[in-house]
């Protein structure tokens, strides 16, 4: 079976300092591992993704994540965090090529103050 | 490509009532999954097509539930006899099984509220 343990139920932060979303997970085979942002009373946005190579992936609006393998990690980044960025992060997991669904972590909520 | 699209938007029922809602996948996708998410939580898997097909269906989807997508395109989800613990966010989601590395792209949502 697979999972995704987000380990906050919060981060605040000030604009303009790097905001970080804690992310680990666990899978049988080769994780795919993704980041979604939700605004209040909306879908899901993907905002990036790991399958395969380089361990540090960009993505939309400046984010960016980096694959740990030997500490099942895949941890959310940004440099300079915007008000705009105030929303729930959600990290989810596939279990590789032959996996059929995402499977996500409980969110962490992202508070950027000005 | 307008997205994926889910309706009605909103649903407040009374408990014991029947509820269906409706989700149209982007267009070229084979692939389309329900998710329920509840308030502060993740998005739990219920269900997950291939074109007509319902290949996978988790614990969650009780008997109450079922899911259909009779031609391949759009998915109705009915939830019967409705209960308190059934208001929830249903999202409704798309991909492309054999092209895509497993992103799926959601709809807005559909929020059932049960009184």
């Amino acid at each position: 079976a697979q999972s995704v343990a987000q380990p906050e139920d919060q981060v605040n932060v000030a604009e303009g300092n790097p905001l970080t979303v804690k992310c680990t997970y666990s899978v049988s085979g080769n994780p795919y591992l993704f980041w979604y942002v939700q605004y209040p009373n909306r879908g899901l946005q993907f905002l990036l993704k790991y399958i395969t190579g380089d361990n540090l992936v960009k993505g939309s609006y400046g984010f960016e994540a980096e694959f740990n393998k030997s500490q099942t990690s895949f941890h959310l980044k940004k440099p300079s965090a915007l008000v705009s960025d105030s929303a729930l992060y959600f990290c989810a997991v596939r279990d590789g090529a032959a996996g059929n669904k995402l499977t996500f972590g409980g969110g962490t909520r992202v508070l950027v103050k000005p | 490509d307008t997205g994926v699209s889910q309706n009605p938007r909103h649903k407040i029922t009374k408990r014991g009532q029947n509820v269906t809602f409706r989700c149209d996948p982007i267009s070229e996708h084979n692939r389309l999954y329900w998710y329920r998410q509840t308030l502060g939580q993740g998005p739990e898997f219920l269900t997950y097509f291939q074109n007509e097909a319902q290949l996978e269906k988790s614990r969650l989807l009780s008997d109450r539930f079922s899911a259909e997508r009779p031609k391949g395109s759009f998915s109705t989800l009915e939830i019967q006899r409705t209960e308190q613990g059934d208001s929830a966010m249903y999202l409704c989601a798309s991909n492309h099984g054999e092209t895509n590395t497993g992103e799926l792209f959601f709809g807005e949502g559909s929020r059932l509220t049960v009184l």
